[in-house]
């Protein structure tokens, strides 16, 4: 059971607006930057959004992320069926000396 | 352009020990932190350990520590992860990814493909 708690699934139709919450504690998210990995079915995860709210380049300006506290949230908008995938956020925990991942959230494109 | 490669599946028995490799290329190895994250199968990620190719420093998670081993060869760009006394629920994909770090913070930037460890007698 992970530290850092997702919802196991979320869902939405094409062209909506979704959003994946993430909750931590103060040794986690609450003292350090978080980030999201989006894994497709069968590939390595893929850095999505780095330092709470950043994109790397080429990543879709249809992602984003916020943080307050000791929780954040990622915000997908104009939903695609390519958005079909896992994602994970993550945030390094003081206590443990290293990053602690959330359980992960399946999306579902309707 | 950056890279991580790393070894190809492998079929344990109980007890035994694997050894994961990963060659790291477009890129100062020495200047970034390599760290393993394993996902057995259908379910989350799970940090590992990390191991850092300029000084060989190195911390793991508690509940693999005295079983994994972080070693790094410098000479070839490459790191190892070797995990002993294995079990079935080692059963797992096992990933490196470099750690970017800078004044904001730290994430995995970078991926190897993943390699597939069976535990199975």
């Amino acid at each position: 059971q992970s530290v850092v708690t997702q919802p196991p699934s979320a869902s939405g139709t094409p062209g909506q607006r979704v959003t994946i919450s993430c909750s931590g504690s103060s040794s986690n998210i609450g003292s350090n930057t978080i980030n999201w990995y989006q894994q497709l079915p069968g590939t390595a995860p893929k850095l999505l959004i780095y330092s709470n709210n950043q994109r790397p380049s080429g990543v879709t300006d249809r992602f984003s992320g916020s943080k307050s506290g000791t929780s954040a949230s990622l915000a997908i908008s104009g939903l695609q069926s390519e958005d079909e995938a896992d994602y994970y956020c993550a945030a390094w925990d003081d206590s443990l000396n290293g990053p602690v991942f959330g359980g992960g959230t399946k999306l579902t494109v309707l | 352009q950056v890279q991580l490669a790393q070894s190809g599946a492998e079929v344990k028995k109980p007890g035994a020990s694997v050894r994961v490799s990963c060659k790291a290329s477009g890129y100062t190895f020495t200047g970034y932190y390599i760290h393993w994250v394993r996902q057995a199968p259908g379910q989350g990620l799970e940090w590992m350990g990390r191991i850092n190719p300029n000084n060989d420093g190195k911390n793991s998670a508690q509940m693999l520590q005295g079983r994994v081993t972080m070693t790094i060869d410098t000479s070839i760009s490459t790191a190892y992860m070797e995990l002993s006394r294995l079990r079935s629920d080692d059963t797992a994909v096992y990933y490196c990814a470099r750690q970017y770090y800078d004044s904001r913070g730290y994430y995995f930037d970078y991926w190897g493909q993943g390699t597939l460890i069976t535990v199975s007698s």
